[in-house]
């Protein structure tokens, strides 16, 4: 069975800096897709960034960016100039690619962004 | 302890049919959620409910229903399947509704609608 384990619950960092979010996963699959979403007071969750585990490249989206270790299992989320809008949690899931659609969820870190 | 238990875990049905998505959790949590997601989409809320006999819209709640008669369950109602319904639905659960709880997920029900 599939897992997805984030260490950190919680994390704080100043504004404008960098924060790197970890998250490892456990899986017997080849093809699979990662994603990173970010749920901030409204409940909602929001799709970050999402990594094709058959793409060497990293995936990049504006300010976040990840870092994907497939042989490590490995897929860090980077936050770059960090802002007070990007505190919130964040969860790292798993999916089998295509056909299957059940996505695994990480427990989540929460994000403090300080001013 | 079970955490969130999602029933049933696959679903066909027809358009126009009704049907509801079990919910379940045994961790005694106020704030219980549906969520759907679609392919290239984030999570969407649907209904959530922060405690029994509250319940509460979220971003996408046309052609469903909820409701909260106990602290333990929180059912989602389908009244009358269309294919735009389609989609993996997920429930999850917390202490409350702020985000410094984590939220517990179920494993998804997946749902077609032929």
């Amino acid at each position: 069975a599939q897992t997805v384990t984030q260490s950190q619950p919680e994390m704080s960092v100043q504004e404008a800096e960098t924060v790197t979010l970890s998250c490892t996963y456990d899986t017997s699959e080849n093809n699979y897709y990662l994603f990173w979403y970010k749920q901030p007071p409204s409940r909602q969750m929001i799709l970050v960034i999402r990594q094709e585990a058959y793409k060497q490249q990293n995936a990049t989206e504006n300010r976040f960016s990840v870092n994907f270790q497939k042989a490590a299992k490995s897929f860090s989320l980077k936050i770059s100039d960090s802002q007070l809008g990007d505190t919130a949690m964040y969860f790292c899931a798993f999916m089998k690619h295509a056909r299957d659609d059940k996505i695994i969820f990480g427990k989540g870190t929460r994000l403090h962004i300080l001013p | 302890n079970a955490g969130v238990t999602q029933t049933p875990k696959f679903q066909v049905l027809k358009t126009g049919q009704s049907m509801t998505l079990q919910c379940a959790q045994d961790m005694n949590h106020e704030y219980m959620s549906w969520y759907r997601q679609d392919p290239g989409m984030g999570l969407r809320l649907i209904h959530y409910s922060v405690g029994a006999g509250i319940t509460d819209q979220g971003e996408v709640p046309n052609g469903y229903n909820v409701s909260r008669s106990t602290t333990e369950d929180f059912p989602l109602r389908l009244l009358s399947a269309a294919p735009s319904q389609t989609s993996v639905y997920f429930c999850a659960s917390s202490w409350g509704q702020g985000t410094n709880q984590p939220q517990h997920f179920g494993d998804g029900t997946r749902l077609s609608i032929l």
